[in-house]
């Protein structure tokens, strides 16, 4: 358990809705990291924050957008949902600064139908 | 800015030896490597840093040539808990974030 929890763990949704996923770091570490991992394929990344600022943006389309909040907790929005967007979505977490191992949760799966 | 890996699959038996070089064409401040088992979080193995030796534990270990931006990771003597996807990881000077590589698919075979 690497002490970062991700909710939901799975979710099935219909083309053009839009999601909420959640993720929860583990305690103390300020840096939040969202990647997208499409089947049987790497790891995109997607957007980072720090301590309640974004800190550094990836390949994020402009249907998603994420925040954090001031507990640390973050949160990725999907919307306008399209079949490509299926993927699994991975939070890590990571404390202050370069040079610190970024912690994965378990993912978030997410079909679009 | 996405780091390279080679090779992009690998198939071994048990107890071989292998090697996975991650490369990038920028400067890095530090190496990440992880594991990751199909349909499962990617599991961390070693990090190294600029200016840092080579690192190891058990029979996996991992060098940086931060000159040439390299690094190879190091599996010896490889078992059956080996097998899934290798991801590099490359965090430059100048952001915290870590671009991952494509991964390298290693299976190992009895």
């Amino acid at each position: 358990d690497s002490g970062v929890t991700q909710t939901p763990k799975h979710l099935i949704t219909a083309t053009g809705q839009r999601v909420t996923l959640r993720c929860s770091p583990r305690s103390g570490d300020l840096s939040v990291y969202w990647y997208q991992q499409s089947l049987d394929q790497g790891l995109q990344f997607l957007i980072q924050y720090y301590n309640g600022e974004e800190r550094a943006k990836g390949n994020i389309l402009e249907r998603f957008s994420a925040q954090q909040f001031p507990d640390l907790h973050s949160e990725l929005n999907l919307s306008s949902l399209e079949l490509g967007d299926s993927a699994l979505y991975f939070c890590a977490s990571s404390p202050h600064g370069s040079g610190n191992t970024i912690y994965f949760g378990e993912g978030s799966w997410l079909t679009v139908v | 800015q996405q780091p390279v890996q080679s090779p992009q699959a690998v198939i071994l038996r048990e107890g071989e030896d292998a090697v996975i070089n991650c490369s990038s064409s920028k400067a890095l401040y530090s190496v990440h490597w992880y594991r990751q088992k199909h349909g499962e979080a990617p599991v961390f193995l070693m990090i190294l840093l600029k200016g840092g030796e080579q690192k190891g534990h058990d029979k996996i270990s991992a060098s940086f040539n931060e000159k040439k931006q390299q690094s190879s990771l190091y599996l010896t003597a490889s078992q059956l808990s080996y097998s899934g996807t290798y991801f590099c990881g490359t965090e430059d000077a100048s952001y915290d974030k870590v671009i991952f590589g494509p991964g390298t698919s290693l299976s190992v075979i009895p």
